[in-house]
C-alpha cells in the first residue's frame, strides 16, 4: 500500500513564525504535491514537484516555498504565517500511472 | 467558470439506496479521472479511477465517465452509514497536477 505520511496532524503556530510541514512517501513516486483545503473552495494546489529540487508553482503560491532534497520528502515552508494560512494542508504523491495518493493532513492554526 | 464542477450538496439519503454523485468539466484534453472519499477531518482516500469514457466497477461503487457530454458520475449502491462523507471528483491530462471539484458532502440516514 502506498503511504504518505505527514509530520503532524494538528499544530499551532503564531503570526510572524516560520512553520515547516513535512510530507513522506515510501513508494518511490516522482510527483510531490500540496495543496490546501478550504470550506467552500475545495482542494487548491500550492506547488508541486516532478523531481529532486525540482519545484513548480501551483495555483496559490503565495507566502508559501517548498523544498525537495530527497525524492520522498516534500517540505512545504510559511516564511512568516499569517491568519489567513489557517487552514487544512494536505500532501499528496503519484508515480507514472497517475493516481495521486494523499496524506493524513495537517491541519494548521495561525493565531 | 471552474474546469470541474461539482454540486456541494448536501445529499441525505436513507439507507440501502442508490447513490448518484455527478460532476461536470469543461476541459476536453482531460483523460483521467478519479473520485475521492474524505472523512471529516482527514486525507482524502482514492475510491476510483478510470481512464477515458467507460464503466469500472469496484464492489458496491460504479464510476462513470462520458466524454462527449464531459460528464463524471459516481454510483453507490445499497449505501450504508459508513459511506457518509464528502465526495471528490477530479480530473488531469495524465501524470500530474489533478483539478478537483469543491466536493460533495453525503450522509446516509440509518
Amino acid at each position: 500500500d502506498v503511504k504518505v505520511t505527514q509530520s503532524s496532524r494538528y499544530l499551532v503556530k503564531r503570526t510572524g513564525e516560520k512553520v515547516f510541514l513535512e510530507c513522506v512517501q515510501d513508494m518511490d513516486h516522482e510527483n510531490m504535491f500540496w495543496y490546501r483545503q478550504d470550506p467552500g473552495l475545495g482542494l487548491r494546489l500550492i506547488y508541486f514537484s516532478y523531481d529532486v529540487k525540482m519545484k513548480e508553482k501551483g495555483d496559490i503560491p503565495e507566502g508559501y516555498s517548498v523544498s525537495r532534497e530527497k525524492k520522498e520528502r516534500f517540505s512545504l515552508i510559511l516564511e512568516s504565517a499569517s491568519t489567513n494560512q489557517t487552514s487544512m494542508y494536505l500532501c499528496a504523491s503519484n508515480g507514472w500511472t497517475g493516481e495521486q495518493f494523499f496524506g493524513p493532513g495537517t491541519r494548521l492554526t495561525v493565531l | 467558470q471552474k474546469e470541474v464542477e461539482q454540486d456541494p450538496g448536501p445529499l441525505s439519503v436513507p439507507e440501502g439506496a442508490i447513490v448518484s454523485l455527478n460532476c461536470t468539466y469543461s476541459n476536453s484534453a482531460f483523460q483521467y479521472f478519479m473520485w475521492y472519499r474524505q472523512y471529516s477531518r482527514k486525507g482524502p482516500e482514492l475510491l476510483m479511477y478510470t481512464y477515458s469514457s467507460g464503466n469500472k466497477e469496484d464492489g458496491r461503487f460504479t464510476a462513470q465517465v462520458d466524454k462527449s457530454s464531459k460528464y463524471i458520475s459516481l454510483f453507490i449502491r445499497d449505501s450504508q452509514p459508513s459511506d457518509s462523507a464528502t465526495y471528490l471528483c477530479a480530473s488531469n491530462f495524465g501524470n500530474e497536477k489533478l483539478t478537483f471539484g469543491t466536493g460533495t458532502r453525503l450522509t446516509i440516514i440509518p
